[in-house]
């Protein structure tokens, strides 16, 4: 069974850094793109950017490059978000999801979403 | 780059058909026929419905149709069933190896 489970949720200040975690099972890691989608408090989703676990092969979206860094560790099948300084409009859920390729938007299997609160 | 846009709520009553709509432009929806649709339930992650414009995944009953007309897609769900309230969000390829959002449509089975 192909499972997808992320760390659980997060309380920070501003200014704090943070890294959250991915973690897969059930098929070859680095057989597929990692995903980090956001969703703000009662927002829609919003594609953060994608890294090929095999070669790190990272991309990001524009309106988060620079603020987030994606990264994966083969050896432990976990791919991680996080950021170096947190700001309150970072509160949201983030998920993880798997795809087959950069330019073939399937996400067909996704983690339980991590909840992270940024507030002084 | 800006959410695809779709229609923030739609609503039909049990058995009937809904269809709910998601414009790009020839920078995502319309070059590429590689569009998902995800359905999301409260407090829940969503899920893949519909790739490739047209496809479903295992699993996903023949009533949720996908399709395409220029910068356009369209995901149609019909016989209506209460557990199809949820929200919808379209997705598609927009080139570079970036992938962009719909903003979301709330479906309401009334």
């Amino acid at each position: 069974e192909v499972l997808v489970v992320q760390s659980g949720a997060e309380v920070n200040q501003p200014g704090e850094s943070l890294k959250i975690s991915c973690r897969v099972s059930g098929y070859i890691f680095t057989s597929y793109w990692i995903a980090w989608v956001r969703q703000m408090p009662g927002k829609g989703l919003e594609w953060m950017g994608i890294i090929h676990p095999g070669d790190s092969d990272t991309r990001y979206s524009p309106s988060f490059q620079g603020h987030v860094t994606i990264s994966a560790d083969k050896s432990m099948s976990t791919a991680y978000l996080q950021w170096s300084i947190l700001r309150a409009s970072d509160t949201a859920i983030y998920y993880c999801a798997r795809l087959p390729s950069p330019a073939y938007p399937a996400f067909d299997v996704w983690g339980q979403g991590t909840m992270v609160t940024v507030s002084s | 780059q800006s959410a695809l846009t779709q229609p923030r709520s739609v609503s039909g009553s049990p058995g009937q058909a809904v269809t709910i709509s998601c414009t790009g432009t020839s920078s995502d929806v319309g070059g590429y026929n590689y569009v998902s649709w995800y359905q999301q339930s409260p407090g829940k992650a969503p899920k893949l419905i519909i790739y490739d414009v047209r496809k479903r995944p295992s699993g996903v009953p023949d009533r949720f149709f996908g399709s395409k007309s220029g910068n356009t897609a369209s995901l149609t769900i019909s016989g209506l069933q209460a557990e199809d309230e949820a929200d919808y969000y379209c997705c598609s390829y927009a080139g570079s190896y970036t992938v962009i959002f719909g903003g979301g449509t709330q479906l309401t089975v009334v």
